[in-house]
């Protein structure tokens, strides 16, 4: 069982918005540690999308977006595209262990 | 442009050991923190390994403490993940990643992986 908790599936038509939960612990997110977001495409290496809660890496569109509250975060995607379809995982450093970097499981995104 | 290219993969049996290395450019080497990231088939990235850019700090996921060693040459701009008594469950795609600044703990850049079957 991960550290971070995400919905295994989300689904949504084409220029619609959806959102991804991420839920953490009072060692991770509610310690105040930056929440990351990552994409991947089948086969691909994991892209990062989202950093620091809320910033988005050059080339990432603006229909990309991030937010933090408490022990949790989530990434919304607005104006879904057919090639959003993709596996999206958090990430966050953790106080567990001696320090460590944890990750979500995952969610695959379908655009129906 | 960063460039991040894994080499060294393949099959292994219980027991053995593998070295992977990780050429980078297109960025001061010197300058950041860099992580081995590894997946296990059908699963989510799993964090390995970290080292500092100078080289004096290293951290490690628990699964692999005393059996990884992460180590890096600034001459050649290489990083490596010595993997040591390997296991089944360390079967996985290896990818190294660069860190933002010197440890911020996420991944700016990855390096396509390279696959590790662990296999007798």
């Amino acid at each position: 069982q991960s550290v971070l908790t995400q919905p295994p599936s989300v689904s949504g038509a084409p220029g619609q918005r959806v959102t991804i939960s991420c839920a953490g612990s009072t060692s991770n997110i509610g310690a105040g540690y930056d929440v990351h977001w990552y994409q991947q495409l089948p086969g691909r290496a994991p892209k990062l999308l989202i950093y620091s809660d809320t910033k988005r890496p050059s080339g990432v569109p603006d229909r990309f977006s991030g937010s933090q509250s408490g022990t949790s975060a989530s990434l919304a995607i607005s104006g879904l595209q057919t090639e959003d379809e993709a596996d999206y995982y958090c990430q966050c450093y953790d106080d567990g262990l001696g320090g460590r970097v944890v990750f979500g499981e995952g969610t695959k995104l379908t655009v129906l | 442009q960063v460039q991040l290219v894994e080499s060294g993969g393949g099959v292994v049996q219980p027991g053995r050991s593998l070295r992977l290395s990780c050429a980078a450019s297109g960025f001061n080497f010197n300058n950041y923190g860099m992580h081995w990231v590894r997946q296990a088939p059908g699963k989510g990235p799993e964090w390995v390994a970290f080292i500092q850019n100078d080289g004096n700090k290293k951290h490690y996921t628990e699964a692999v403490r005393g059996r990884f060693t992460i180590s890096r040459d600034s001459s050649k701009t290489t990083l490596f993940l010595q993997m040591d008594s390997l296991r089944d469950d360390d079967t996985a795609v290896y990818f190294c990643a660069k860190d933002p600044r010197s440890h911020s703990w996420f991944f700016e850049d990855w390096g396509q992986g390279t696959l590790v079957t662990v296999s007798s």
